[in-house]
């Protein structure tokens, strides 16, 4: 089990330039997110997943775009890249049902657009 | 809406001291609570949780309670080493009506330094 895997490590924009974070699990876990850290801000949900095909936005949405085409990807776009994306993005999962399951963490893209 | 207090860092402790890191909380419906652990480079990795009121949650030496009267989840540990240095998240979850929980609300996080 490889976990949940994100790509790229690292990545540096200009600003109004494109890109896509990818995420993966292998866990078959049907809900997935993604989440930004700021210093001092914590950890802020931009987009969630319930199942493949459905997406909902999170606190921090705007400038993001989410598909869930498959349940075990979920990648992350900016359309036009801002300063105020520079952010480490985290993408989770866990299973869904039950009372609590646990979230899984990937290791995290740190994004600066200049 | 939901919300999680915690301290905030940097607390520096030096090695063998005993270790309080606060956080305190705010939500509707009966939240599930957490701690969260950062090591330098590295995502989160769930630590303890607890899922209903007096629950207490432990591994690797530390433990927090669920005290609903206080609304707090208090992280302890005895005797901190220096692999302890972390930054400590603590965050809160809410079952949502159908089963499963919902999205994780973040405490800002406490950066813990151990010091030789």
């Amino acid at each position: 089990n490889a976990g949940v895997t994100q790509t790229p490590k690292f990545q540096v924009l200009k600003t109004g330039q494109s890109m896509t974070l990818q995420c993966a699990q292998d866990m078959n876990h049907e809900y997935m997110s993604w989440y930004r850290q700021d210093p001092g801000m914590g950890l802020r949900l931009i987009h969630y997943s319930v199942g493949a095909g459905i997406t909902d936005q999170g606190e921090v949405p705007n400038g993001y775009n989410v598909s869930r085409s498959t349940t075990e990807d979920f990648p992350l776009r900016l359309l036009s890249a801002a300063p105020s994306q520079t952010s480490v993005y985290f993408c989770a999962s866990r299973a869904t049902g039950g009372s609590y399951n646990e979230q899984f963490f990937g290791p995290g893209t740190r994004l600066t657009v200049l | 809406g939901d919300s999680v207090t915690q301290m905030e860092g940097p607390v520096t402790l030096s090695e063998e001291a005993f270790l309080t890191i606060n956080c305190t909380y705010t939500a509707t419906g009966y939240p599930s609570l957490f701690w969260y652990v950062q090591y330098p480079g590295e995502g989160l990795q769930l630590l303890l949780k607890a899922t209903k009121a007096d629950d207490k949650g432990s591994n690797k030496g530390f433990e927090a309670t669920y005290r609903k009267e206080t609304t707090s989840f208090h992280l302890e540990k005895g005797s901190v080493q220096v692999s302890d240095s972390a930054v400590y998240f603590c965050a809160l979850s809410v079952q949502m009506s159908g089963g499963g929980a919902d999205g994780l609300t973040f405490g800002k996080g406490t950066h813990l330094i151990i010091q030789p």
